[in-house]
């Protein structure tokens, strides 16, 4: 499986916009780009996935390196709510779905 | 409604019983998938499975035993239970794997004692 690196945790002013980095130097050319994130006491709940271009949707923004090596998930404005953990995974089409450690992002009001 | 349920959401067993956690989704997806997360630590998976009657191990297998009989169920079951398994278990659902969105259960938090 291909695997990802992502800070430990990341803290953030309410109101500020959020870049979660992730790195993916052995991604292939058919692994999606997946983001999860969990809050506390929940499952994990689907933010944004991309395959080659930047996508946008109303949670969050994914931005995709040109080599596809690094991706980045941009929160515009944080807010309280979205203190979690941030889970980058690659999927390949048709294979299984698995965590690495993600970024404990803590936003400060 | 729509969705995916775990059951029970709570679940007190004793070391060596076995206990069985019942995940149901109503999308029909073909893959299902089942977690366990221990205190402080990411997801680890379990089993999964591609569609009815098709399972897979994935990285923490072992004394575990899953079945998909059904599309819509995919039940979990601990043969002889031990205390190294109390934890969460989280169960998800995707019509498939790659291109779509997984949607996860709310989770079971099952103790061993």
């Amino acid at each position: 499986d291909a695997k990802t690196t992502q800070p430990n945790s990341m803290e953030s002013n309410e109101e500020e916009p959020v870049h979660l980095p992730c790195n993916h130097s052995t991604i292939s050319g058919t692994d999606y780009i997946h983001w999860y994130r969990q809050l506390p006491s929940q499952g994990p709940e689907y933010v944004i996935h991309g395959l080659t271009s930047n996508v946008n949707n109303r949670m969050a923004s994914l931005a995709i390196a040109e080599d596809r090596k690094s991706s980045t998930l941009i929160l515009h404005r944080a807010t309280l709510r979205d203190a979690a953990v941030y889970y980058c995974i690659l999927m390949e089409y048709g294979n299984k779905l698995v965590f690495g450690a993600g970024t404990i992002l803590r936003v400060k009001s | 409604d729509a969705g995916i349920t775990q059951s029970p959401r709570y679940k007190i067993t004793e070391t060596g019983r076995q206990v069985t956690l019942m995940c149901h989704q109503t999308w029909s997806h073909s893959y299902m998938f089942w977690y366990r997360q221990d205190l402080g630590h990411g997801l680890r998976l379990i089993y999964y499975s591609a569609a009815a009657d098709i399972t897979d191990k994935g990285e923490v297998p072992d004394g575990y035993v899953v079945s998909r009989s059904k599309t819509e169920n995919f039940p979990l079951t601990l043969e002889s239970a031990t205390r190294s398994q109390t934890s969460v278990y989280f169960c998800a659902s995707s019509e498939r794997v790659g291109g779509t969105e997984a949607f996860f259960g709310q989770g079971t938090r099952l103790t061993v004692v």
